[in-house]
C-alpha cells in the first residue's frame, strides 16, 4: 500500500450503532487530520494530530472520538450519530503541521450514511 | 480568521481550450501558503499546485499555472490545453504559516466537453 488509505470506503450505520473509521499513511509523516465533506459545503477540519498528540479540535461533537495510537494510524470512533452526520470523511497526512512541509496528502475517503 | 471564497460553483471548457478558476481569500497574516486541490469523481483529493505568499513569481506545473495577486488577495488557477481527465471539483485552500489549519473554499466543479 502506498500513500494514505482509508477503510471502509462505504459505511451505513444506524443512530444507535458504534463503528470506527480507520486511516493509515505510508509516507512517514508526523501529522494527520480528519475532515468532513458535506454536499455543497467546504471541507470542514475536524481534528489535527501532530506526533500523536491532538493539537486541534474544531468544536466537534463528542459523538466523534478520534484516536491516534502512532504517527501512521488515525481512527475516528463513531457512536450515536445523527442523520446530519452523513458525509464523506477524509483523512490526510503531512510531514508536519508547520511551514513549507505543509502539503497534505489525502486518502480516498469513507462515505458514511447514518440511517 | 482566514476565509477562502470561490465564486464559481460550476465551470465548463472545451477540450484543448483554456479555463481560469477564480479564488479570493482573506488573512491578516503576511506569511501563508495557497493551494489548488483537485477532487475527481474517485474522491481522492490531489494537490495540483502550491504558491508561497513571499514569492512574487507565479507557480507553474505543466499545464497548470496560477495568477497570484497578493494585494488583491486573489489566487486564480489557469488550466491550458484542457483534457477530459481534468474534469473534477477544484478547491482553493489557504494555510497560514503560524497555524495548522488549512481552510478550503466551496469548490468549483469543472466540466470538460469533448
Amino acid at each position: 500500500e502506498t500513500g494514505v488509505t482509508q477503510t471502509p470506503r462505504h459505511l451505513v450505520m444506524g443512530m444507535t450503532n458504534k463503528k470506527s473509521l480507520k486511516c493509515e499513511q505510508h509516507l512517514g509523516h508526523n501529522a494527520m487530520y480528519w475532515y468532513k465533506q458535506s454536499a455543497k459545503k467546504p471541507l470542514e477540519l475536524m481534528f489535527v494530530y501532530n506526533f500523536k498528540e491532538q493539537t486541534e479540535n474544531n468544536s466537534v461533537p463528542s459523538r466523534f472520538s478520534p484516536e491516534c495510537p502512532n504517527s501512521s494510524h488515525l481512527f475516528l470512533h463513531l457512536h450515536t450519530l445523527q442523520p446530519e452526520d452523513s458525509a464523506l470523511y477524509l483523512c490526510a497526512s503531512s510531514p508536519s503541521t508547520a511551514g513549507a512541509s505543509y502539503e497534505q496528502y489525502f486518502g480516498p475517503g469513507t462515505r458514511l450514511t447514518v440511517t | 480568521a482566514q476565509t477562502v471564497t470561490q465564486s464559481q460553483p460550476e465551470m465548463s471548457v472545451q477540450e484543448a481550450e483554456t479555463v481560469t478558476l477564480s479564488c479570493t481569500y482573506d488573512t491578516s497574516e503576511s506569511d501563508y501558503y495557497l493551494f489548488w486541490y483537485k477532487q475527481p469523481p474517485s474522491r481522492q483529493m490531489i494537490l495540483v499546485i502550491r504558491q508561497e505568499a513571499y514569492k512574487q513569481q507565479n507557480a507553474t506545473e505543466n499545464r497548470f499555472s496560477v495568477n497570484f495577486q497578493k494585494a488583491a488577495k486573489s489566487f486564480s488557477l489557469k488550466i491550458s490545453d484542457s483534457q477530459l481527465g481534468d474534469a473534477a471539483m477544484y478547491f482553493c485552500a489557504l494555510k497560514e504559516t503560524s497555524g495548522s489549519r488549512l481552510t478550503f473554499g466551496e469548490g468549483t466543479q469543472l466540466t470538460v466537453n469533448p
